[in-house]
């Protein structure tokens, strides 16, 4: 089985602060880990993606994310953060294993950024 | 430009009634998928398909059904056995099952609500 947490329901920081959202995760074999962002009424939007490789992914926006293989971690961030990246931002997991391809989501973090 | 439709933007029903909501994608996926969201929690499978004329149940398919006559369409009826269908509902798709690396695509939603 394969799941995923986001432990912090909101995130508070202060415009051109930086900004982390965490995510774990646990899965049998290894993962395909992703980061989506949603904005009010809209559909989920992908941002980053770690498959393999470099444990430092970055992705659209100027977020980047961090795997750690140790710790089952799956950090969002961002150097700088803009009022506009307020957003709910969700991680989601694969694992390799799964063969039909289901992802499982987080509950999601809601990310205020405030000028 | 290709992506995913969803429609209508908002749905309302009423008792004993069956609603259809309709998925269109032109990005020559062959999987697509069909999600619940529910405020404060993340997102949940209903129903799934990685090909033409078959799907799959996924976690909370029950109250709900779906056709895949058409690679590009996947709708989704909300039955009257489903006693609290009020949610967001997405529509994702994404390429063939075994590019398990792939991210899914998302459209922008239907807002289900009850009369």
């Amino acid at each position: 089985a394969q799941s995923v947490a986001q432990p912090e329901d909101q995130v508070n920081v202060a415009e051109g602060n930086p900004l982390t959202v965490k995510c774990t995760y646990s899965v049998s074999g290894n993962p395909y880990l992703f980061w989506y962002v949603q904005y009010p009424n809209r559909g989920l939007q992908f941002l980053l993606k770690y498959i393999t490789g470099d444990n430092l992914v970055k992705g659209s926006y100027g977020f980047e994310a961090e795997f750690n293989k140790s710790q089952t971690s799956f950090h969002l961030k961002k150097p700088s953060a803009l009022v506009s990246d307020s957003a709910l931002y969700f991680c989601a997991v694969r694992d390799i294993g799964n063969a039909g391809n289901m992802l499982t989501f987080g509950g999601g973090t809601r990310l205020m950024v405030k000028p | 430009d290709g992506g995913i439709t969803q429609s209508p933007k908002y749905l309302f029903r009423k008792e004993g009634q069956n609603v259809t909501l309709s998925c269109e994608q032109n990005l020559n996926h062959d999987a697509m998928y069909w999600y619940r969201q529910d405020p404060g929690q993340g997102l949940r499978l209903i129903y799934y398909s990685q090909i033409v004329n078959d799907f799959q149940k996924g976690d909370i398919a029950e109250g709900y059904s779906v056709s895949r006559e058409k690679k590009e369409s996947f709708p989704l009826t909300v039955t009257s056995a489903q006693k609290n269908p009020t949610a967001f509902y997405l529509c994702a798709s994404s390429k063939k099952s075994g590019d398990s690396n792939q991210p899914q695509h998302f459209g922008d939603g239907t807002r289900l609500s009850i009369l």
